[in-house]
């Protein structure tokens, strides 16, 4: 199975940073990794699909870049509605699998 | 409006079996794959499987923890999809969430219901 490790596993920022969480994939992927975002008693929601491709109706400031085995979600300017936890997914074979999850915190 | 509902969660002895169901609406059920993802109390998420629609055969794939203990199903005529937990351990206590994927084959999660609690407990 494909192992997706993200970096780091928490991360405090304040409303204005810029924010990067990489995820990393055990061999190759291309660019079959999407990224979700996910508020505490809710549904995870697609923010990044093929790597780079923003889900209709995600703010411009959330971009993904990679291919291969590294990966990056950034958001250029944190909101107050980001402070989530994020996860990414390679779909690239059965199984998929998810990242451990990075938690942004209100610094 | 695409709309996913599970039911059938609730509190399992281990060993048990306990079937759930995604009821869906607002899209051709028929011409998606439909995942689950599973979510312990505090921790990441984790891929369950996918169950393909007709026209790819309508087969299935699992992750390696539920292979052999686990299965899915679809009715197509009735837009739903069912998750058949066998042999249940306490460590598939989670919240089982089903979703959509993209296009029809795709396993990325595109809408997803709100999930429903499984606690697998003597």
């Amino acid at each position: 199975d494909i192992q997706m490790t993200q970096s780091p596993s928490t991360l405090s920022a304040s409303v204005g940073d810029r924010v990067t969480i990489t995820c990393r994939a055990s061999q190759s992927i291309s660019g079959w990794l999407a990224w979700y975002q996910q508020k505490p008693g809710e549904a995870p929601n697609l923010l990044i699909y093929k790597a780079s491709s923003l889900e209709s109706g995600v703010p411009s400031r959330f971009s993904g870049s990679g291919s291969g085995t590294e990966f990056t979600l950034t958001i250029s300017s944190m909101q107050p509605d980001d402070f989530a936890t994020y996860y990414c997914q390679q779909y690239s074979s059965y199984p998929n699998t998810f990242g451990q999850g990075t938690k942004l915190e209100i610094k | 409006e695409v709309q996913l509902v599970e039911s059938g969660g609730g509190l399992v002895q281990p060993g048990r079996s306990l079937r759930l169901s995604c009821a869906v609406s607002g899209f051709n059920f028929g011409d998606y794959a439909m995942s689950w993802v599973r979510q312990a109390p505090g921790k990441g998420l984790e891929w369950v499987g996918l169950i393909r629609s007709q026209p790819y055969g309508g087969t299935t794939e699992y992750a390696a923890s539920v292979k052999g203990r686990f299965s899915f199903s679809r009715d197509d005529s009735k837009s739903i999809a069912f998750l058949q937990m066998n042999s249940l351990k306490t460590e598939d206590t989670a919240v089982y969430y089903c979703s959509r994927g993209l296009y029809s084959s795709s396993s990325v999660g595109r809408y997803w219901g709100q999930g429903t609690l499984v606690t697998v407990s003597s």
